[in-house]
């Protein structure tokens, strides 16, 4: 498509629920970057997808998350037994290398209630 | 590891100021370097970019140089506008061990005032 798309925009949860996030990045884009953006703090890195790579899961902050990537595609990023902390909004991104620019999705905003 | 240092915010400026956003980072190899905005509301937007030492990265009157030797990478504008009014994200990837990796600065908020 013609930019990243991430669905749902808006997720409302109660504590303890499995949700799952899904990103549709640009066609082609070989590299897809998950992103977690606290209210009022900067930019976590998750996980990093790149080709057929073992993917950089050293930003995952549990294993409570977890996220794969199908068929090089569309990526799915998965938290399991949410918390309240887990109130972010959710970044996906995706690239054709790491010295071109980067395109965000509009992200999905996950509440824990 | 790799890393980026922004200047803390909030900078609130009146319109048609000068504008720097000071921005430093830690790398081994040569990264690439990034600005990207976040205007209130809306996703990440890639504002500019350089590759390599002394590269200058322009969009929308925004400059920034990828200085190596004092390892920084600065946004400017001349004159600012109340629609400039957003959060500016300095960034690297690549360069040593970190692959890919977008690494972010932690942003900072620009306020322009008519």
């Amino acid at each position: 498509g013609a930019g990243v798309s991430q669905s749902p925009s808006n997720k409302v949860t109660e504590k303890g629920k499995d949700v799952e996030l899904r990103c549709d990045p640009i066609s082609g884009h070989t590299a897809l970057y998950w992103y977690r953006q606290s209210l009022g703090q900067g930019l976590e890195f998750l996980i990093y997808f790149q080709g057929n790579s073992a993917p950089d899961k050293s930003g995952l902050p549990s294993d409570r998350f977890s996220a794969e990537r199908t068929g090089g595609s569309v990526s799915t990023l998965t938290i399991q037994r949410t918390q309240q902390e887990d109130s972010a909004v959710y970044l996906c991104a995706s690239s054709l290398g790491d010295r071109d620019g980067y395109t965000f999705g509009s992200g999905t905003r996950l509440t824990v209630v | 590891g790799n890393s980026v240092t922004q200047m803390e915010g909030p900078v609130t400026l009146s319109e048609e100021a000068f504008l720097t956003i000071n921005c430093t980072y830690t790398a081994t190899g040569y990264p690439s370097l990034f600005w990207y905005v976040q205007y209130p509301g809306e996703g990440l937007q890639l504002l500019l970019k350089a590759t390599k030492a002394d590269d200058k990265g322009s969009n929308k009157g925004f400059e920034a140089t990828y200085r190596k030797e004092t390892t920084s990478f600065h946004l400017e504008k001349g004159s600012v506008q109340v629609s400039d009014s957003a959060v500016y994200f300095c960034a690297l990837s690549g360069g040593g061990n970190q692959g890919g990796k977008l690494i972010f600065g932690q942003g900072t908020e620009l306020s322009v005032k008519p």
